[in-house]
């Protein structure tokens, strides 16, 4: 089944504590992308990238690193939580970046909580 | 820099009567326009799309979105509601130029149908 996998769906976590949450997709897609969903303030990209070994900012990177050495896989790192990102997540890939002959392809979500 | 504005936060309507979702951009580039919805607890599904072919959009579930560019609007419509439309919708630009791969959201509609 083609899909794009998120983990953990649930996390907490205290202030400092270095996490990472994982993204992988079976879609053999170039582009994969991170957001985080707040209400009121709908989905804003946190990073993207285009394709294996390129990765760009997004409108609200700070806090937040990823890498993308396999075109499968598009962590997302959190070297020192905060409170401040306490929020939903979603990973999301596509066949590119333009999006015209490929949807997105959302994960489930990963609720992170920070204390 | 691109921006979306999603006029209404919250829509109700009842069931069998119009749905009019209202969206706004602005962009450097002729961006490309999507439609997603969000059901509870679900991820994020595609409606339809705009890339520059035609203005007028028909999508999944008998929704339809024009793209007028003099009025940098890209409002979602339907002719009449079900109760399975119950959702938060989300108005999509993606950055054309050199900065494909750039996605920016609206805040969001919250939909409710009443019978």
């Amino acid at each position: 089944e083609a899909q794009v996998t998120q983990n953990p769906r649930y996390l907490i976590t205290v202030t400092g504590k270095k996490l990472t949450v994982t993204c992988s997709q079976n879609m053999n897609h170039e582009y994969m992308s991170w957001y985080r969903q707040d209400p009121g303030l709908g989905l804003r990209q946190i990073y993207y990238s285009m394709n294996v070994e390129v990765t760009d900012k997004g409108d609200v990177p700070e806090g937040y690193k990823v890498s993308r050495k396999e075109k499968r896989n598009f962590p997302l790192i959190l070297e020192s939580p905060s409170p401040n990102q306490t929020s939903l997540y979603f990973c999301a890939s596509s066949l590119d970046g333009r999006l015209y002959n490929s949807p997105l392809h959302f994960g489930n979500g990963t609720r992170l909580t920070v204390t | 820099a691109q921006s979306v504005t999603q006029l209404d936060s919250h829509v109700s309507v009842s069931e069998g009567t119009p749905v009019l979702l209202r969206c706004n951009y602005s962009s450097s580039y002729s961006p490309s326009l999507f439609w997603y919805v969000q059901h509870p607890n679900k991820g994020l599904q595609l409606l339809l799309k705009y890339t520059s072919a035609a203005t007028l959009v028909k999508g999944i579930n008998g929704f339809e979105a024009e793209f007028k560019k003099s009025e940098t609007s890209f409002h979602l419509t339907k002719p009449s509601a079900h109760m399975s439309d119950a959702a938060e919708y989300f108005c999509v630009a993606v950055a054309g130029g050199t900065s494909y791969g750039k996605l920016t959201f609206g805040q969001g509609t919250i939909l409710t149908v009443h019978p």
